[in-house]
């Protein structure tokens, strides 16, 4: 079975560009969290859907992130204009409720490099 | 607010000997308690979990951890180091189920 696809592995753009990330979660699964990893920061829970609605998104930096979820199989993290400071790797995470918890499976991520 | 404080950021060990990651966590309620590990350039994997029941909880390549809620630990170990278990090790806790806050991350190194 599939494990949680993110496009593209790597991606490496100019400042002031769009960068758009992608997410294909586990079949079946009804939750889905978009991460950022960086050294400073360590790892920080930006937004997370149930049945592709978003249900917080405190975790946002600020307006120029957005994330989609169109439907149950896909869903976009959409950086413009993209800065330095916004390089980290993203990872995109999906889970089944359980009734009491969720384990959430990670993607391998995608390691945004913004020059 | 939940909170978790992995002590170490780096943790060196030689093959063989004990593996000691600590871990404590601030949660107002009985908490849902995870570790994962994160190998280089890949995403993170779930070791084991507390939910409820048994406090000492065993999960894969050898790994057990004990939460220990008068010391408000969830400390992971694993009696023999393995090369193959250098990596970065996170551990999170979580009151409300769908969401998990990490720890800053322990950076595990096994000497040969």
């Amino acid at each position: 079975d599939a494990g949680v696809i993110q496009s593209p592995r790597h991606e490496v753009t100019e400042m002031g560009q769009e960068v758009t990330l992608r997410c294909k979660p586990i079949s079946g699964h009804d939750y889905l969290f978009w991460y950022r990893q960086t050294m400073m920061r360590g790892l920080e829970l930006l937004i997370y859907f149930n049945n592709n609605v978003p249900i917080d998104d405190s975790g946002m930096p600020e307006d120029r992130f957005s994330a989609k979820m169109p439907n149950a199989s896909f869903s976009t993290l959409k950086i413009q204009p993209s800065e330095p400071r916004d390089s980290a790797v993203y990872f995109c995470a999906s889970s089944l409720w359980a009734g009491t918890y969720n384990e959430q499976f990670f993607g391998p991520g995608t390691r945004l490099t913004v020059l | 607010a939940q909170s978790v404080t992995q002590l170490g950021s780096h943790v060196s060990v030689s093959e063989g000997a004990l593996v000691l990651l600590r871990c404590n966590y601030s949660s107002s309620v009985p908490p849902y308690l995870f570790w994962y590990v994160q190998y280089p350039n890949q995403g993170l994997q779930l070791l084991l979990k507390y939910t409820t029941g048994a406090t000492l909880v065993k999960g894969i390549n050898g790994f057990e951890a004990e939460f220990k809620k008068s010391e408000t630990s969830f400390h992971l170990t694993k009696p023999s180091a393995h090369m193959s278990d250098a990596a970065e090790y996170f551990c999170a806790v979580s009151e409300i189920a769908q969401k998990l806050v990490f720890g800053q991350g322990t950076r595990l190194t096994i000497n040969p």
